[in-house]
C-alpha cells in the first residue's frame, strides 16, 4: 500500500528564516511525486513534479528535492504570504491516481 | 490555464437528501477525480474516472457514486446523506504527464 507521511504537521517561521519540509514515501513503482500549496478555503494548487531521484525544481523561494525515500521542500527566506498548507502526494507507474500526505501547516509571521 | 469548476462553494443538504456535486473541467481530460478532506485525515480519494461512462472505486467510495456522462463532466452523488459526510469536497483532472488540477472545492454540510 503507497504511503505518504508529511513532517512537522505545522511549523511557524519568522519572515526570512529558512527551512525545510519532510515527506517520506513509500509507493510500488514512482511515476512521480508532487508538491502542491493549498490556502484555506481553495484547492490545491500545483507547485511541483519530481520524477527521479537526484532531480531538483525551483520556483521562487521554494526548492524541491528528491531521494528515492524522501521529498524535501526547502523555503529560503520565506514571506508572509508563504503561509499555507504544503501537500505531497505520489503516484505509482501504472495510473494517475495520487495519495497524499495529511500536510504540513506553514505559517510565517513578520 | 486548467479550469476545474465546481458548481457550489457551500451546500447545505438534510440527512437523507440526495445530493449531487458537479465538476466541469475545460482542458478536454480524459482523467478526473472526487475526493474529500477532512482535518487529520487528509485528501482521500472517492472515486475517479479514466474515460466517459467509466469508473473505479478509490479508497472510500462507500455511500457514493458517480456519473461520468461527456467528457467535461463529473458528477458525485451522495444516495442518502448522512452527517458523517460533512466534509470538503474536491474535484480534480488531468491528462497523460500533467499533474492534476484541482476545483475550489465544495464545502458539504449535512444537518
Amino acid at each position: 500500500e503507497d504511503q505518504v507521511t508529511q513532517s512537522p504537521e505545522a511549523l511557524r517561521l519568522q519572515e526570512g528564516e529558512s527551512s525545510s519540509l519532510n515527506c517520506s514515501y513509500t509507493v510500488s513503482g514512482l511515476r512521480g511525486l508532487f508538491w502542491y500549496r493549498q490556502d484555506p478555503g481553495k484547492g490545491p494548487e500545483f507547485l511541483f513534479t519530481l520524477y527521479s531521484a537526484g532531480e531538483e525544481k525551483e520556483k521562487e523561494r521554494l526548492k524541491a528535492t528528491l531521494t528515492k525515500k524522501e521529498s524535501f521542500l526547502h523555503i529560503t527566506a520565506p514571506k508572509p504570504e508563504d503561509s499555507a498548507t504544503y501537500l505531497c502526494a505520489v503516484s505509482p507507474g501504472s495510473n494517475y491516481k495520487l495519495t497524499f500526505g495529511k500536510g504540513t501547516l506553514l505559517t510565517v509571521n513578520p | 490555464d486548467v479550469k476545474v469548476t465546481q458548481s457550489s462553494r457551500y451546500l447545505v443538504k438534510r440527512t437523507g437528501e440526495k445530493v449531487f456535486l458537479e465538476c466541469v473541467q475545460d482542458m478536454d481530460h480524459e482523467n478526473m477525480f472526487w475526493y474529500r478532506q477532512d482535518p487529520g485525515l487528509g485528501l482521500r480519494l472517492i472515486y475517479f474516472s479514466y474515460d466517459v461512462k467509466m469508473k473505479e472505486k478509490g479508497d472510500i467510495p462507500e455511500g457514493y457514486s458517480v456519473s461520468r456522462e461527456k467528457k467535461e463532466r463529473f458528477s458525485l452523488i451522495l444516495e442518502s446523506a448522512s452527517t458523517n459526510q460533512t466534509s470538503m469536497y474536491l474535484c480534480a483532472s488531468t491528462d497523460r504527464e500533467q499533474p492534476q488540477h484541482f476545483g475550489d472545492g465544495t464545502r458539504l454540510s449535512i444537518l
